[in-house]
């Protein structure tokens, strides 16, 4: 059990719609990162928070966005749901605020299937 | 479990044996690379990592050597035991503070 915890552990919805999806870091952490991961692109980075301000910005669509509370725990947002968002998606937390030098604990991930 | 991949190179093993996963890396100003474990239906985990300035380190039962020349990075895991099944992939950060991870390699022990 790496520590962080995320919400739901699936998700099934239909195109169109919007959804959210919680993460929980490990205790002192305060680095959020949201990943995603597909079958056919790999692990993909999204976005990192680090206390609660935006700190790096990956392949994220507009259609997406997330926030960091300030209890650190943290919110991806898609909207506009399409059938390709289909995916993984992982949260992962670390203490500090770089990705390198920085371990990552990962999350046990949400399945999202849109329809 | 959850597959993470229906089309990644697979490397079958026995148990007891070593094995070598191999990673090519894009960015030659990469200067930080991990190598992440993650099974079936869970997150990834974390390995091993290297810097740039190393070209080898050693952890438990894992190597992972770092070839810049050739931009190359391979993990070896010696005594290959059943619970080392899992998809292994490499990660790079290319020094714009983010990571860019590869698409992984299913590693596959038999009893």
């Amino acid at each position: 059990d790496s520590g962080v915890t995320q919400t739901p552990k699936h998700l099934i919805t239909a195109t169109g719609q919007r959804v959210t999806l919680r993460c929980s870091p490990r205790s002192g952490d305060l680095s959020v990162y949201w990943y995603q991961q597909s079958l056919d692109q790999g692990l993909q980075f999204l976005i990192q928070y680090y206390n609660g301000e935006e700190r790096a910005k990956g392949n994220i669509l507009e259609r997406f966005s997330a926030q960091q509370f300030p209890d650190l725990h943290s919110e991806l947002n898609l909207s506009s749901l399409e059938l390709g968002d289909s995916a993984l998606y992982f949260c992962a937390s670390s203490e500090g605020p770089g990705q390198a030098y920085n371990e990552q604990f990962f999350g046990p991930g949400t399945r999202l299937t849109v329809l | 479990g959850e597959s993470v991949g229906l089309h990644l190179p697979t490397l079958s093993v026995q148990e007891g044996d070593n094995s070598i996963i191999n990673c090519a890396y894009s960015n030659s100003a990469s200067d930080y690379f991990i190598w992440y474990k993650q099974e079936s239906g869970k997150g990834p985990q974390f390995i091993i990592d290297i810097r740039s300035n190393m070209d080898k380190r050693q952890g438990q039962r894992v190597t992972v050597l770092l070839n810049k020349t050739v931009k190359h990075l391979s993990l070896q895991i010696a005594a290959t035991q059943p619970g080392d099944s899992a998809v292994y992939f490499c990660a790079e950060n290319s020094g714009y503070s983010t990571l860019t991870f590869g698409k992984g390699t299913m590693l596959l022990v038999s009893p």
